[in-house]
This record gives C-alpha cells, structure tokens and sequence, in this order.
C-alpha cells in the first residue's frame, strides 16, 4: 500500500534562517506531488505541483522554493525565513492521470519567530 | 479566474438536524468538484466527488452548473460528523486542486 512520510512534523526557526521541509511517498511510481499551506480563514493554497523529477510549477509568488531530486520525494526550502513563512505546510501525492483523489501527509507547523 | 467560495467558517447544528455546507465555484471550463474531510487529528482526506454521484457516510452533493454550487448535504447530522469540511475544483486537464477556505462543522448531542 501506499504511504506518505512528511517530516519534520513541528519547526520553530528565527527569521532570516533556512528551511527544508521533506516529504516522501512509498509503493507507488511517478506521483503527482504538491505542496499546500493551511493557513487559518485562507484555508488551503496550493504552493508547489511537481508530475516528475525536477519538473517543478511555482503557483504563488513567495520565499520559498521546492525540488524534486528523486521520483518519490519533494522538499520545500527556504534561504531566509520570513514571519510571514509561519504556518501548517502540507505534502500530498496523487497517481497520474489521476481522479482528483490526494493523499496528504500529516503536515509540518513551522513557526518563525 | 478559478476559485471555490465556502461563505460559512462555522456551521453548528445539533444531532439529527439536516445539514448543507455551502459551496459555489468559479471556472470557465467544464467543473470536477470534490469535498474533502478532515476529523480531529487525523489527515485530510477525500470524502466524495461528484463525477461519482456516491453517497459516503450519508453525504450527498449535486453538482449546479446554472448556480455554480456544489452543496455537501445530510439529512441527519452525527456527532461524528464534526469535522472541517473543504470543497475543491480540479483545474482543466491538470491534477491540480484548488480548494475553499473550509467550514467547519460542529454537531452537538
């Protein structure tokens, strides 16, 4: 069956630090992966859309940044942290071609301070 | 440009009463429209979607193109359908979703 690890699962930085949050997805090949940012009353923005390795489609201008190194693991980073990087940042994957169905992680509340 | 409405941020019914979780679109291209679940500390997941005209947990939602809604409807509400509630569009010929800012119902016994 299929899994999604995302990693880590709470982060407290000072601004200007950097940031890599990880997420990996196991037992399936080439996934769509995505990350999102739950934010409260703004519910969930779609930040990053990968369908391959190295294929990667920016959605919002912002700070931060994602790559795809391997087919089943996508990594948003960050070179300096701003407050406004504060939030609950979710990783998920869909088959290819899919049916609208994601699978999302457990999520990662990253707090800068 | 594309978007997913829920005008509720909180929706609270007591136990049996109907319930309808708002939710309007805007897209120019044909919609596929989903909700999505998320129970206390357990992750977001798929609830149903209307390309399947299902009915989970004894949810419905019908899909009206001429008022550009996709309302989450039940009969009776349960306590365990106290939940955050996310209605969601999928872009055209991507797997991209977009998704509304949520409700979150609360079902009181």
């Amino acid at each position: 069956s299929q899994t999604i690890h995302q990693w880590p699962a709470t982060l407290v930085q000072p601004v200007g630090s950097p940031l890599s949050l990880e997420c990996t997805v196991e037992g399936t090949s080439n996934p769509n992966l995505y990350w999102y940012r739950q934010a409260a009353g703004r519910g969930l923005q779609l930040l990053f859309y990968s369908v391959g390795i190295g294929q990667i489609s920016s959605e919002v201008p912002q700070n931060l940044s994602a790559s795809r190194p391997q087919d089943r693991q996508f990594i948003l980073s960050s070179k300096k942290l701003l407050l406004s990087d504060s939030g609950f940042y979710l990783c998920a994957w869909s088959r290819s071609r899919g049916t609208g169905e994601l699978f999302f992680g457990e999520g990662s509340r990253l707090t800068v301070l | 440009a594309q978007r997913v409405t829920q005008p509720e941020k909180l929706l609270s019914v007591f136990k049996g009463a109907p319930v309808e979780l708002k939710c309007n679109y805007s897209y120019s291209g044909s919609p596929e429209l989903f909700w999505y679940v998320q129970y206390s500390r357990q992750r977001l997941q798929l609830l149903l979607r209307h390309i399947s005209r299902e009915s989970i947990k004894g949810f419905t939602a019908d899909l009206n193109k001429g008022e550009t809604s996709f309302h989450l409807k039940k009969p009776f509400a349960q306590e365990e359908d106290s939940a955050m509630y996310y209605c969601a569009l999928i872009l055209g010929n991507t797997d991209k979703l977009i998704f509304g800012t949520g409700t979150r119902l609360q079902v009181f016994p």
